[in-house]
């Protein structure tokens, strides 16, 4: 199956720092990348769709100005978390769709913990 | 609003043991249901793509089928290494983001 990389896998940080997440599509090409939040024991909870070339769509809730989501070309989304503060901390996931939408290949995630 | 609901919540099998998981299922027109494996610390695996009532699909020890209101995961003489949380989502016919459901945590005791 199609392939999507994460880095980091892992991420430790202080109060008040910003953290960047990086999503790829190693094999295909995605217009289109979603990012997940996923706290422990529970589901995944789309945060927003990231499309190339413009703006991302956030769901309801969920701060654009915090979650800061670039799609820079056909492989690569990027999730910056800003003045990140220990709520934050959650499992963090992103997944690209096939061309057809036959389904999404998720990344291996990235576990962010803010102290 | 699309919804999801899974059961059980978690589920014991012993070894050989086979059993079903439910996905239940709402959607405003049915584009897909998607079954994934989760693993501990770990993105979702994909594992079938279901499109209309009375399709079943199958991968070594496991069966997917779906009907207008639900989808079973059936394994069959599951093995330790069959643990894992089992997801389930849906996608209708008006966009391509998907609806999870809470999953099904399955263990299989040797």
């Amino acid at each position: 199956g199609a392939v999507v990389s994460q880095h980091p896998s892992w991420v430790i940080c202080k109060s008040g720092t910003s953290v960047k997440i990086e999503c790829r599509s190693l094999d295909f090409q995605a217009t289109t990348m979603f990012w997940y939040r996923q706290f422990p024991k529970q589901s995944l909870m789309l945060m927003a769709t990231s499309n190339e070339g413009s703006k991302a769509t956030y769901e309801q809730g969920v701060e654009k100005d915090k979650f800061l989501i670039n799609h820079a070309s056909l492989t690569l989304s990027t999730l910056t978390v800003t003045s990140a503060h220990p709520e934050d901390s959650s499992f963090y996931i992103c997944s690209a769709p096939t061309q057809w939408g036959e389904t999404q290949y998720f990344g291996p995630g990235t576990r962010l913990l803010v102290l | 609003e699309d919804q999801v609901t899974q059961s059980p919540e978690a589920l014991r099998l012993q070894e050989g043991e086979s059993s079903s998981l439910n996905c239940s299922y709402t959607v405003s027109g049915l584009r897909g249901l998607f079954w994934y494996r989760q693993d501990p610390g770990k993105g979702p695996e994909f594992l079938f793509t279901l499109y209309s009532a009375g399709e079943e699909k199958e991968k070594e020890r496991l069966k997917a089928t779906l009907t207008k209101k639900e989808s079973f995961l059936h394994i069959t003489a599951p093995k330790p290494e069959d643990s894992a949380t089992y997801l389930c989502a849906v996608q209708n016919n008006y966009g391509q983001n998907f609806v999870f459901g809470p999953g099904t945590r399955l263990s299989v005791l040797p």
